[in-house]
């Protein structure tokens, strides 16, 4: 079976701190994609980055970074020098390859970045 | 440059009523689906489609059907609508299985319906 976990519901942080938003992720698959989306208050989810299950560097793009271990199944994000337009609710998935075109969400977290 | 559009982002309807939700992309994607979503639970699929006139069950069928006539517009019915499919739901599309890009799916803004 295939399941996402974040178990972080709710996260309040002050602006400009750092924060790591956690996911954890099962599959029987060796070959599968992790993503995650950013779903802000006017409701549309948007594509933030797609990792395939056989490269394992970590990324960084500006102030977000993700950091993908296979060891312990994580795909964890991490936002630097938070800022109020990232407060929204952020959404880690898994696609597996064979089977159908169709994303395996977790159940979100909910940052709010206090100014 | 709006991608997805879902044509009511509030509807509030009455036990019993049919709902039709409409969906349309822009991006001739070959992929459109339907996700409901519901605080603690995430997004769960619905329904999918590959092509114009193919539909497939996602994890939570039961209330609903789907249409593609076609490419660019997919529809959810619900027949006849109860409280408990009072939810915000989604529609996504992508390109097809195997295409560079495939995986990566392309939200609306969300419907987000109420069923008294």
């Amino acid at each position: 079976a295939q399941k996402v976990t974040q178990a972080q519901t709710e996260i309040s942080v002050v602006e400009k701190e750092d924060v790591t938003l956690d996911c954890v992720y099962e599959t029987r698959d060796t070959t599968y994609y992790l993503f995650w989306y950013k779903q802000p208050p006017s409701g549309e989810l948007v594509f933030l980055i797609r990792r395939n299950s056989f490269d394992e560097q970590n990324e960084i793009s500006g102030r977000y970074s993700w950091n993908f271990q296979k060891s312990t199944s994580s795909f964890n994000f991490t936002i630097t020098a938070s800022q109020v337009v990232d407060s929204a609710v952020y959404f880690c998935a898994l696609r597996y390859e064979t089977g159908a075109n169709n994303l395996f969400f977790g159940t979100g977290t909910r940052l709010t970045v206090i100014p | 440059d709006v991608k997805v559009t879902q044509s009511s982002r509030y509807l509030v309807k009455r036990t019993g009523e049919k709902v039709f939700l409409e969906c349309v992309q822009d991006m001739d994607h070959e992929n459109m689906f339907w996700y409901r979503q519901d605080p603690g639970l995430g997004l769960r699929l619905i329904y999918f489609s590959y092509d114009v006139k193919m539909k497939e069950k996602g994890d939570i069928p039961e209330g609903y059907s789907v249409s593609r006539e076609k490419k660019e517009r997919f529809s959810l019915i619900l027949e006849s609508a109860s409280t408990n499919q009072t939810s915000m739901y989604l529609c996504a599309s992508s390109l097809l299985q195997g295409t560079s890009g495939a995986n990566v799916l392309t939200f609306g803004a969300g419907s987000r319906l109420t069923v008294l």
